[in-house]
């Protein structure tokens, strides 16, 4: 089964909105990741967050996890037509050396 | 060049047949891994190796088999090749180096794989 799921399953928006997906887990983590992938191609790390953190920011990337409620959100500013993909977010388990996947959300950001 | 390349890109293939999917990388890690991806479940772990003498069976085992020939070639089997193993495969490297949260995975470009 799934480690984490992310919601929405799909979002759209238009280009300079701000676009904010959401991703669950279920149980104790070392650390989250979020990656992107464009249509058919391979995943591309775009940032972590520590267990003991709590927001992390990397360009236009916010990042916050609350391990209290099991949930990571990802939150694009001022969005671009490039930033249409689709984002997966991969939870390290604790103990664990393997990164487990959501299902994803599909962003579309019309220009 | 890529760091991580994928051969085949995309392979079409019949019911019974053995097939190889192949993976490089130049990044000079030690772990790599084997992920397919169907769509709507995202992806899902098939087997994954943290040096050459090191493999480890993952989510979804059954049905493929893996070499690990040196430390920068990872390949997958398909011993005899079914339609519901009809799916996007994805290689992937990472350091290993869970302490400080640096171990993030490097994924090839896949190959599309379809099973008549």
């Amino acid at each position: 089964s799934q480690q984490g799921e992310e919601d929405p399953q799909a979002l759209s928006i238009q280009e300079g909105e701000n676009a904010t997906m959401n991703c669950s887990y279920k149980t104790s983590i070392n650390n989250l990741q979020w990656y992107r992938q464009n249509s058919g191609r391979g995943l591309v790390h775009l940032i972590l967050i520590r267990s003991n953190e709590r927001e992390k920011h990397s360009g236009r990337l916010r990042v916050t996890l609350d391990t209290s409620k099991k949930s990571s959100s990802l939150l694009i500013t001022a969005s671009r037509a490039a930033d249409t993909a689709s984002y997966f977010c991969a939870t390290v388990l604790t103990g664990a050396n393997n990164l487990f996947f959501g299902t994803g959300t599909r962003l579309t950001v019309i220009p | 060049d890529a760091d991580v390349t994928q051969t085949p890109r995309n392979r079409i293939t019949k019911t019974g047949k053995r097939i190889m999917l192949e993976c490089s990388q130049t990044k000079g890690h030690d772990r790599m891994y084997w992920y397919r991806q169907d769509p709507g479940l995202g992806l899902r772990l098939i087997y994954y190796s943290f040096d050459v003498k090191d493999i480890n069976k993952g989510e979804i085992s059954d049905g493929y088999s893996v070499s690990r020939q040196a430390q920068a070639k990872f390949s997958l089997s398909l011993e005899s090749a079914i339609p519901n193993q009809t799916a996007l495969y994805f290689c992937a490297t990472s350091t290993g180096v869970v302490a400080g949260g640096r171990d993030t995975q490097y994924f090839g470009p896949g190959t599309r794989l379809t099973v008549l």
